[in-house]
Order: structure tokens, then C-alpha cells, then sequence
């Protein structure tokens, strides 16, 4: 069973830094490449960020390129997302996403549970 | 970026009806086109993707047509698990984007 379970998701102030992590377990890591989505309070979805499999190739959205930065270890199957220069904006819940592949795929075919970031002072 | 406008926005139906949304894209997205259920305080479910195929486990009600740029999904006979927010999704490429949502409400 795919199982993702993200965590590190709290209160920070606007201009601050946070780092999430997403543990998975039930498929071979490696092999998949993984996204991070999220979601603002009573919005809809926002896809964040692509690594691929390898953690070759990586690609943001504009709204958080040169702040966030996805990273991955497969040899723990944890998956990363790095924020900083975080703004009000960036305020949300994030999930952690399977592809159905491991490289230039976007088909999300698991999600976790969600971490909530808030950004305020 | 390619847009994703879906209608409704919020629908209301009965137990048993027979419902559809609709999706459309700004620009041909082929048949990237996925569909996605979402309860309030959980993760979005994949319900279908290349635009028909079912994911393995969603009940056979559930089905989705279209090309291009228009798509729909269609809930044969509303169940009372049904009732959620349904997102449509291109993923053409790595700018993928989603559709605001519907919400599916009961009458």
C-alpha cells in the first residue's frame, strides 16, 4: 500500500524558512517521480514543484521559483520541499504526491494527508 | 499557463441522479486530463485520468469523455459518498494546473 506522510509544516513569519518532509513507503521510491501540490484555506489546488525519480530534473512554478527548492534522498525515501522568503501568500496546506512514473510524468496518482504552513506575524 | 475553467461551480442533486461537470482548457491538452475527488480535511483521490480510464477501485458510475479542450464527468448515480468536491487536472505537461472545483451538494 502507497503511504505518504508528509510532516515540518508549523507557523512561520513572513520572510522566514521552513523545510517539509514527505516519508514514503509501499512502492520503490526510486523509481517514481514526486511532486508537491497545495491547497490555501478553502481554495482549490496549486500544483509547487516536479522532481523526477533520478532527482535529475526538477521544475517550479513561477509563484515560488527562486524560493522554494524540492530536493529527494532515495536512500530514505524522503522527499523534500525547502521554502524560504515565505509570504502570507504561501499560506496553505501541502501535499506530498506520487507520479505514475519516474521521469517527464505529471499524472498524480497518490497524495498524503497534508501538512499546514501559515505564514503570518 | 494553460487555464482550466469547470462548471458548475457548486451542484445540487439527489440520491440517484444522474450528474455532470464540465472542464474546459484554454488550449488542446489532448487527453491529459485527469479527474480528482476531494472530501473536506482530506487528500484529493484520483478518480480518472487520460481523460476515461477509470483508476483501479473507483466504482464503474464514475466515467469521463471528451478531447481537446472539452471534457466531462459524468456520476451515473449519485451515492451518498459521492457527495465532495471534484477538480479536473491537465497535466500536458510539467505546468500542470487544475480546474477551481465543484461541489457537489445534496438537494
Amino acid at each position: 500500500e502507497v503511504q505518504l506522510v508528509e510532516s515540518g509544516g508549523g507557523l512561520v513569519q513572513p520572510g522566514g524558512s521552513l523545510r517539509l518532509s514527505c516519508a514514503a513507503s509501499g512502492f520503490t521510491f526510486s523509481s517514481y517521480a514526486m511532486s508537491w501540490v497545495r491547497q490555501a484555506p478553502g481554495k482549490g489546488l496549486e500544483w509547487v514543484s516536479h522532481i523526477s525519480g533520478s532527482a535529475g530534473t526538477t521544475y517550479y512554478a513561477d509563484s515560488v521559483k527562486g524560493r522554494f527548492t524540492v530536493s529527494r534522498d532515495n536512500s530514505q525515501n524522503t522527499l523534500y520541499l525547502q521554502m524560504n522568503s515565505l509570504r502570507a501568500e504561501d499560506t496553505a496546506v501541502y501535499y506530498c504526491a506520487k507520479a505514475d512514473c519516474g521521469g517527464e510524468c505529471y499524472l498524480t496518482d497518490y497524495w498524503g494527508q497534508g501538512t499546514l504552513v501559515t505564514v503570518s506575524s | 499557463d494553460i487555464q482550466m475553467t469547470q462548471s458548475p461551480s457548486t451542484l445540487s442533486a439527489s440520491v440517484g441522479d444522474r450528474v455532470a461537470i464540465t472542464c474546459r482548457a484554454s488550449q488542446s491538452i489532448n487527453s491529459w486530463l485527469a479527474w480528482y475527488q476531494q472530501k473536506p480535511g482530506k487528500a484529493p483521490k484520483l478518480l480518472i485520468h487520460k481523460t476515461s480510464s477509470l483508476q483501479s477501485g473507483v466504482p464503474s458510475r464514475f466515467s469521463g469523455s471528451g478531447s481537446g479542450t472539452e471534457f466531462t464527468l459524468t456520476i451515473s448515480s449519485l451515492q451518498p459518498d459521492d457527495f465532495a468536491t471534484y477538480y479536473c487536472h491537465q497535466y500536458s505537461s510539467y505546468s500542470r494546473t487544475f480546474g477551481q472545483g465543484t461541489k457537489v451538494e445534496i438537494k
